[in-house]
C-alpha cells in the first residue's frame, strides 16, 4: 500500500511570507501528526490532528496551524515565516495515534529554506 | 516537562554490538519507542517497550525500566547500513524525542 505522501518535498520562501504543507496519510489511518526537525533542536511535535480534531498541540507559536480533512488529509500552514522556519517538516499517520504501542509511519518531509 | 537525553554520536566496527542510552524525564508515560533515520530519509520505526525488560526484533533489542528512567536500544552484529540516527521517543499522546544519536559503523 502507498506510504505518506508529502508535498511539496522542498521550498524556498522569503521572510514574511506563508506556507502550507500537505500529508496525504495510509489508507485507512486517521491520525495525523506534525513534526519539525532541525539540526539543533532535533524532532519536536507540532500537532495532532484524529478524524478532524486537534488533539494535540506542542510549543510552538500560533503562526503555526493545521487542519485534517474528512478523507484524513493532513495540511499545515506557517504564516509570517521567520529564519527560524528553515527546518525538515514531517508528517506521520497511524492509525489511532501516538499513544500505546500504535507505530507511526514517516512521510519524507518537506524541506523548508526561509530567505 | 519531559526531556530525553542520548549520546549525540556513537563509534563502532561492522560485527560489533553497540548500545545506545536513552534516559528521560517525564510524568507519565504509556512506553519509550525507537526510530532509525537514515541520512535525508524518513524516521521509521525499531521497537516499543510498553512494560519493563527486554523486547527483542531480530539483531535489534530495546530495554526499559520505569524505576531508572531509562532505556536503551542494543544492535547486533553490526553491519555498513547500520549508519543512521537514532531516536528514543516516549509516547504520550504525543512522541517526544530525544535529541538523537548517530551512529557510525566503520569497517
Amino acid at each position: 500500500k502507498a506510504g505518506v505522501t508529502q508535498t511539496p518535498r522542498y521550498l524556498i520562501k522569503t521572510r514574511g511570507q506563508q506556507v502550507t504543507l500537505s500529508c496525504s496519510p495510509i489508507s485507512g489511518h486517521r491520525s495525523v501528526s506534525w513534526y519539525q526537525q532541525t539540526p539543533g533542536q532535533g524532532l519536536q511535535f507540532l500537532f495532532e490532528y484524529f478524524s478532524e480534531t486537534q488533539r494535540n498541540k506542542g510549543n510552538f507559536p500560533g503562526r503555526f496551524s493545521g487542519r485534517q480533512f474528512s478523507n484524513s488529509r493532513s495540511e499545515m500552514n506557517v504564516s509570517t515565516l521567520e529564519l527560524g522556519d528553515s527546518a525538515l517538516y514531517l508528517c506521520a499517520s497511524s492509525l489511532k495515534g501516538p499513544s500505546g504501542a500504535n507505530v507511526l509511519t514517516f512521510g519524507a518531509g518537506s524541506r523548508l529554506t526561509v530567505l | 516537562g519531559q526531556s530525553l537525553e542520548q549520546p549525540s554520536e556513537v563509534t563502532a566496527v561492522e560485527g560489533a554490538i553497540v548500545q545506545i542510552n536513552c534516559t528521560y524525564q517525564t510524568s507519565g508515560f504509556y512506553g519509550l519507542s525507537w526510530y532509525q533515520q537514515h541520512d535525508g530519509g524518513a524516521p521509521t520505526f525499531l521497537s516499543y517497550n510498553a512494560l519493563d525488560g527486554l523486547e527483542e526484533t531480530g539483531r535489534f533489542s530495546s530495554f526499559l525500566s520505569r524505576s531508572d528512567s531509562y532505556g536503551y536500544l542494543l544492535l547486533q552484529e553490526l553491519q555498513m547500513k547500520d549508519s543512521a540516527s537514532y531516536f528514543c521517543a516516549v509516547v504520550t499522546g504525543k512522541l517526544i524525542f530525544g535529541q538523537g544519536t548517530t551512529l557510525q559503523v566503520k569497517p
